[in-house]
């Protein structure tokens, strides 16, 4: 089935610093992605959704100067956490919507992030 | 618009007893429905989904759920749980009429009793 790989899947950074989590679709070709940010105990929040080759289309209330999202390939997106601040700190996932027979969305292992 | 409610926050349940996580869902178009299961540090895994046809699913780890168009529900069950199902499970939904992005419940956190 359609595998997608997440790195890192922990991440300690300096408030002020930024961190870039990456996503990889292994055996498939990814044109839309998704980014999510999940707090304790709660669901999924979208981030934003990317579609490769152009910008990403960002949810309302997150600000895309500080979360960078790039989707340059079919197999690969990236979100850039810009001049992390502890209140950062949380799991981001991300997913790709998958098409034919496995029809469906797979998600990355996610990642830890943690700012000091 | 479509929108999913899981009705429980946390069913605790005893080993090898049956379980039910309820989802409903709401959506002025036909829908695709998804479950999925978190364990704890992880992604998300598909149990199994609902896209046309039976309604009556099978997915992974002996887990069923059962479409219902009428009462707008996609309930999630298992015969009988282990300890290794303990995990948080979410119900997703994608309208057919409108964005490929899936709306995701709140999630129903299933704790297992020994």
């Amino acid at each position: 089935g359609a595998v997608v790989s997440q790195h890192p899947s922990r991440v300690i950074c300096k408030s002020g610093t930024s961190v870039k989590i990456e996503c990889r679709s292994l055996d498939f070709q990814a044109t839309t992605m998704f980014w999510y940010r999940q707090f304790p105990k709660k669901s999924l929040m979208l981030m934003a959704t990317s579609n490769e080759g152009s910008k990403a289309t960002y949810e309302q209330g997150v600000e895309k100067d500080k979360f960078l999202i790039n989707h340059a390939s079919l197999t690969l997106s990236t979100l850039t956490v810009t001049s992390a601040h502890p209140e950062d700190s949380s799991f981001y996932i991300c997913s790709a919507r998958v098409g034919g027979i496995d029809y469906g969305y797979t998600f990355g292992s996610g990642t830890r992030l943690t700012v000091v | 618009a479509q929108s999913v409610t899981q009705l429980d926050s946390q069913v605790p349940v005893f080993e090898e007893a049956p379980v039910e996580l309820r989802c409903n869902y709401s959506s002025s178009v036909s829908v695709y429905l998804f479950w999925y299961v978190q364990y704890p540090n992880q992604g998300l895994q598909l149990l199994l989904k609902y896209l046309s046809g039976s309604t009556l699913v099978k997915g992974i780890n002996g887990f069923e759920a059962e479409f219902n168009k009428s009462q707008t529900s996609f309930h999630l069950r298992k015969p009988s749980v282990h300890i290794s199902d303990t995990a948080e499970y979410f119900c997703a939904v994608r309208d057919l009429g409108g964005s490929y992005i899936p709306t995701f419940g709140r999630g129903t956190s299933l704790i297992v009793h020994p």
